[in-house]
């Protein structure tokens, strides 16, 4: 699995977007970008996940750049209740053995009124 | 629909003690991880289990064992606990999909502290 690297933590204003930023240079072209989010006292939730276009749901937008080696989670509007560690990670598909997903040490986004 | 349930919530063992924590997959799920997480870390993967078997494990000592019942649930054991061992025990589900791409769905894990 390729390398990824996030800031440590950023803050964001209460009703605009939060950008968090994933660094993942190493990325192999049969490596998806998951997103994951973890509120405290609470397990990882999955936000979203794409290979090379952009995605978008109803909890976020995922925009990876052409080359693939960066990616942008976006929460268009933030709220209080999206102050959580954020983790990229960076996976090939599951086959027959599955996937096993790595995760690092994430962003903790700090939402403020 | 009831997601990913863990039992229990909180545990106190002491060193040298065995554990046993379950995880009830979310409903239609087939897949079950482990996950170990240490204050201020990440998750770290423990093992997978697929159709009753062991299919892939990240690095731990063979203290770990787990087993997957026919029904999905899952145990993990834990052997000769170490102070070390004190962490926040996270059980995923998922669907091995045709597409091949698996979201797990993660319980509110198991706190264990080892005196």
């Amino acid at each position: 699995d390729a390398k990824t690297t996030q800031p440590t933590s950023m803050d964001c204003a209460e009703g605009r977007a939060a950008n968090l930023p994933c660094n993942h240079s190493t990325i192999s072209g049969n490596e998806y970008v998951y997103w994951y989010r973890q509120i405290h006292s609470q397990g990882p939730q999955y936000i979203i996940h794409g290979l090379k276009n952009n995605e978008t749901n109803e909890m976020a937008s995922l925009i990876i750049t052409e080359d693939r080696k960066s990616s942008t989670l976006i929460l268009p509007h933030a709220t209080l209740r999206d102050t959580a560690v954020y983790y990229c990670i960076a996976t090939r598909q599951a086959n027959q053995a599955g996937t096993a997903l790595i995760f690092g040490k994430g962003t903790t986004l700090s939402v403020s009124s | 629909d009831a997601g990913v349930t863990q039992s229990p919530t909180h545990l106190i063992k002491t060193r040298g003690q065995q554990v046993t924590l379950r995880c009830s997959p979310k409903s239609g799920h087939d897949t079950v991880s482990w996950y170990q997480q240490a204050l201020g870390q990440g998750p770290q993967f423990i093992f997978q289990y697929y159709e009753e078997e062991e299919r892939q494990r990240g690095n731990f000592p063979d203290r770990f064992s787990g087993h997957q019942f026919p029904n999905y649930s899952s145990e993990l054991n834990v052997n000769a606990l170490l102070l070390g061992d004190s962490a926040l025990y996270l059980c995923a589900s998922s669907l091995q999909g045709r597409s091949g791409i698996e979201k797990l769905f993660f319980g509110s894990g198991t706190q264990l502290s080892v005196l």
